[in-house]
């Protein structure tokens, strides 16, 4: 039971560059959340998706886009890379009330914009 | 909106020591709150969880929490810290209805000292 699947773990880019975040579920899970994770900040969220076909925007959606390319996988783009957007990158899932809305983490991209 | 207030950003106590955490709570809808655990270089693992009901949440690893309307918290407390109890814990709060929007605190990293 894979659970909240991420790829790649780690990455290095450069500034300017363009990257995928990779993010699948298992759990037949309604909702999607995209979250970075910086010392001090604690877990703040990009975006998050509620269903199947919506996207909504969340605390700090700036330099960033994703896609519900179905119901198990949630994507999130970096058009042009900045070095403030080096941070842990975490996606999860949780099922929508009122079932069990407790979030599915996955294990993190750990991500370095130079 | 909602948002999540986490006072004490580190804690520190003895082992064998009542571990209390704080978090403060705001939504304009009755909340699903949470409690997620860290370790280092791992992903958050689900502590405990209040939906509707008891008010008095009990946890994985002897944690509980209470959820208290009137003051809008949600505390978690341990009667007896262990060592194995060190790590970054986070607060959660997400509205009900469709949104699912699961916002995070910033975090309290619990200490443990022989």
């Amino acid at each position: 039971n894979a659970g909240v699947t991420q790829t790649p773990k780690f990455q290095v880019l450069k500034t300017g560059q363009s990257m995928t975040l990779q993010c699948a579920q298992d759990m037949n899970h309604n909702s999607m959340y995209w979250y970075r994770q910086d010392p001090g900040m604690g877990l703040r969220l990009i975006y998050y998706s509620a269903s199947e076909g919506t996207t909504d925007k969340g605390e700090v959606p700036n330099g960033y886009n994703v896609s519900r390319l179905n119901k198990r996988e949630f994507s999130l783009r970096l058009e042009s890379a900045a070095p403030s957007q080096t941070s842990v990158y975490f996606c999860a899932s949780s099922e929508a009330p009122p079932g069990y809305p407790e979030a599915f983490f996955g294990q993190g991209t750990r991500l370095t914009v130079v | 909106a909602q948002s999540v207030t986490q006072l004490g950003s580190h804690v520190s106590v003895s082992e064998g020591a009542l571990v209390l955490l704080r978090c403060n709570y705001s939504s304009s809808v009755p909340p699903y709150l949470f409690w997620y655990v860290q370790y280092p270089n791992q992903g958050l693992q689900l502590l405990l969880k209040y939906t509707t009901g008891a008010t008095l949440v009990k946890g994985i690893n002897g944690f509980e929490a209470e959820f208290k309307k009137s003051e809008t918290s949600f505390h978690l407390t341990k009667p007896s810290a262990h060592m194995s109890d060190a790590a970054e814990y986070f607060c959660a709060v997400m509205a009900g209805g469709a949104t699912n929007k699961l916002i995070f605190g910033t975090g309290t990293l619990l200490a443990v000292q022989p």
